[in-house]
Formats: C-alpha cells, sequence, structure tokens
C-alpha cells in the first residue's frame, strides 16, 4: 500500500508568479485535503476534494484552487503569490464521507518559499 | 466555530520519564473526533492517537495514552517512557464528522538522554 506523495519537496517563487503543487492520494482513499502550514503554526485548511469535486473550503482567497483527477490524485494551483503564501504545504488523503473514520494520512509537505 | 488551544508552546522531559501535553477545545457540538498528530523535522504529520467523543474510555496506543474529559473540553497526551524519538512538534486536532482538521498551534517536545 502506497502512502500519500507530494511533489515538489522544496521550491522557490517570486511575488507575482503561480505555482502548482501535486499530490498522490494513498491507495483506496477518494479524499484528498490541502492545508497551509505557515512557520511556527498549526496547519489551516486549504480545501477538500471528493471525488473530483470541492467538499468544503477554508478562509483562503480565490486564488488558491485546486484539482482532483479520476485517479485521486490532486493539485493546488496558487496565482498571484503574495510573501505571506511562503508556508508548507500538507495534502492528506483519506475514505469519503460515508466510510469516514476520522483518519487522515499525510505527505510529508512542499515547501514553497516567496522572494 | 470551533477552536482548539494548545497552552504549552515547549515542554521538555528527560528519556524514560513520562510528560504529559495538554489541550483545550470549543465546540457546540456533540459528535466528533479529536487526535494528537507528531510532526518531527521530517515534516510529515504522524497521527499518534485518536479518539472518538462518544466514546467514555479513553484511548490508549503502546506508550502514548490520553485523559479527554468531555464536560471539561479538555483532551491531554500522556507520553510513557520517553524515548529520544518522541523529540517533534505535537499537535491536537479537532475534527466533526467528515469534515475539516482544526489544529491546536502546537507543543515542542524536547526529549533529553
Amino acid at each position: 500500500e502506497t502512502g500519500v506523495t507530494q511533489s515538489p519537496t522544496h521550491l522557490i517563487k517570486t511575488r507575482g508568479q503561480q505555482v502548482t503543487l501535486r499530490c498522490s492520494s494513498q491507495s483506496g482513499h477518494n479524499t484528498v485535503s490541502w492545508y497551509q502550514q505557515a512557520l511556527g503554526q498549526g496547519p489551516q485548511f486549504i480545501f477538500q476534494y471528493y471525488r473530483e469535486e470541492e467538499n468544503g473550503r477554508g478562509n483562503f482567497p480565490p486564488r488558491f484552487s485546486g484539482l482532483q483527477f479520476p485517479n485521486y490524485s490532486s493539485e493546488l494551483n496558487v496565482n498571484a503569490l503574495e510573501l505571506d503564501d511562503s508556508a508548507l504545504y500538507l495534502c492528506a488523503s483519506s475514505l469519503g464521507p460515508g466510510q469516514d473514520t476520522g483518519e487522515l494520512f499525510f505527505g510529508e509537505g512542499s515547501r514553497l518559499t516567496v522572494l | 466555530a470551533q477552536t482548539v488551544t494548545q497552552s504549552q508552546p515547549e515542554m521538555s522531559v528527560q528519556e524514560a520519564e513520562t510528560v504529559t501535553l495538554s489541550c483545550t477545545y470549543d465546540t457546540s457540538e456533540n459528535n466528533y473526533y479529536l487526535f494528537w498528530y507528531k510532526q518531527p523535522p521530517s515534516r510529515q504529520m504522524i497521527l499518534v492517537i485518536r479518539q472518538e467523543a462518544y466514546k467514555q474510555q479513553n484511548a490508549t496506543e503502546n506508550r502514548f495514552s490520553v485523559n479527554f474529559q468531555k464536560a471539561a473540553k479538555s483532551f491531554s497526551l500522556k507520553i510513557s517512557d520517553s524515548q529520544l524519538g518522541d523529540t517533534a512538534m505535537y499537535f491536537c486536532a479537532f475534527m466533526k464528522r467528515a469534515d475539516k482538521l482544526i489544529f491546536g498551534t502546537g507543543t515542542r517536545l524536547q526529549v533529553f538522554p
């Protein structure tokens, strides 16, 4: 059983650029959630995808967008990068509504630095 | 809105000793989960222990146990026989059923030899 994998592990961008982060969910999981973890803080919920549809969103502006593909992998896209977007971005997969055990499995994250 | 509070930014413990990390939360929900996650320098969030709110019995996983006080909205983590590998950030988290995780700000635990 493969775990959650994220890419890239580190990247550096400049203000105004766009970034795409990728996540492969754990085998058998159809739900992917994305979290932003600023330095020294707990993770904050960005959004969740279930069967290719957005299924909940946190308090993040529309320039944060996502996709989920038929194989349940996912992308997080951030447009018009700002300095405050510098953070660790965590992806987590889980079983979907109705099968929910409350347990999320996390990847190792993508560290984004915006200069 | 739900909130999670961890009032201990840093804790330290000697190897083989016991340490307790505190967590309180606020919710009007009756059916929810509580979690403790460990985040070592490798950055990956690792689930330590999980508690379902409707279960009165405190969860236990080997050296890790919780003291769940539903009325007081308290959920502390006890680590027995601390090991050097327990050094990490520990996050308390809350989840309504099939909803998002809400994390506290974390407690940095250092285990000394």
